[in-house]
């Protein structure tokens, strides 16, 4: 099962900022968390990962609570090509399992 | 980043028959695989893991005779629907983890997919 929630939708204005949480409460301390992003009949995009740190890269930011049971996905400038479906995922022993995600819907 | 292709990227084919999805890791070498599917509107549901030379692990409740894998080479693994019928309709999606580091740590990349539908 998946070990992540998240809400099952979200909407953003256009050139505004996204945050998208997740809950991992049950995450183990050697456990990554994965995030993915899935455009409509594609396979998934890795978007960024980490484990302790935040982290940064060209597509986001990810912030992880000090506790590690939740995190943050932020799209600094969302765009109307970021309306996607977004997956937090923990790595289990090397298998990612996914849960429901969340749909952002970026809006004009 | 690496690139994982999947062939064929849709293909249709009648109740019965067998069907083999391709699954191809470019500029790497991938010693697991992961194959996945997802129904429209759902989530990806694990179906297998694929390690190259062995036996793949299938996840719980799915069958292992009808979902035949093989990881032949470490950069190839296909996935056989065999004696296709219409609830196998789904799209198929492949995995494969980056050369280098930990797979734990690193990134997996994923195919294109592929469409399968059983008339």
């Amino acid at each position: 099962d998946a070990k992540t929630t998240q809400p099952p939708s979200m909407d953003c204005a256009e050139g505004r900022a996204a945050n998208l949480p997740c809950n991992h409460s049950t995450i183990s301390g050697n456990e990554y968390v994965y995030w993915y992003r899935q455009i409509h009949s594609q396979g998934p995009q890795y978007i960024i990962h980490g484990l302790k740190n935040n982290e940064t890269n060209e597509m986001a930011s990810l912030i992880i609570t000090e506790d590690r049971k939740s995190s943050t996905l932020i799209l600094p400038h969302a765009t109307l090509r970021d309306t996607a479906v977004y997956y937090c995922i923990v790595n289990q022993g090397g298998k990612l399992i996914f849960g429901q995600g969340t749909e952002l819907s970026v809006k004009p | 980043g690496a690139v994982v292709s999947q062939h064929p990227s849709w293909v249709i084919c009648k109740s019965g028959t067998s069907v083999k999805i391709e699954c191809r890791s470019l500029d790497f070498q991938a010693t697991t695989m992961f194959w996945y599917r997802q129904f429209p509107k759902q989530s990806l549901m694990l179906m297998a893991t694929s390690n190259e030379g062995s036996k793949a692990t299938y996840e719980q409740g799915v069958e292992k005779d009808k979902f035949l894998i093989n990881h032949a080479s470490l950069t190839l693994s296909t996935l056989t629907v065999t004696s296709a019928h219409p609830e196998d309709s789904s799209f198929y999606i492949c995995s494969a983890s980056g050369g280098t580091g930990s797979w734990y740590t690193g990134e997996l990349f994923f195919g294109e997919g592929s469409r399968l539908t059983v008339l």
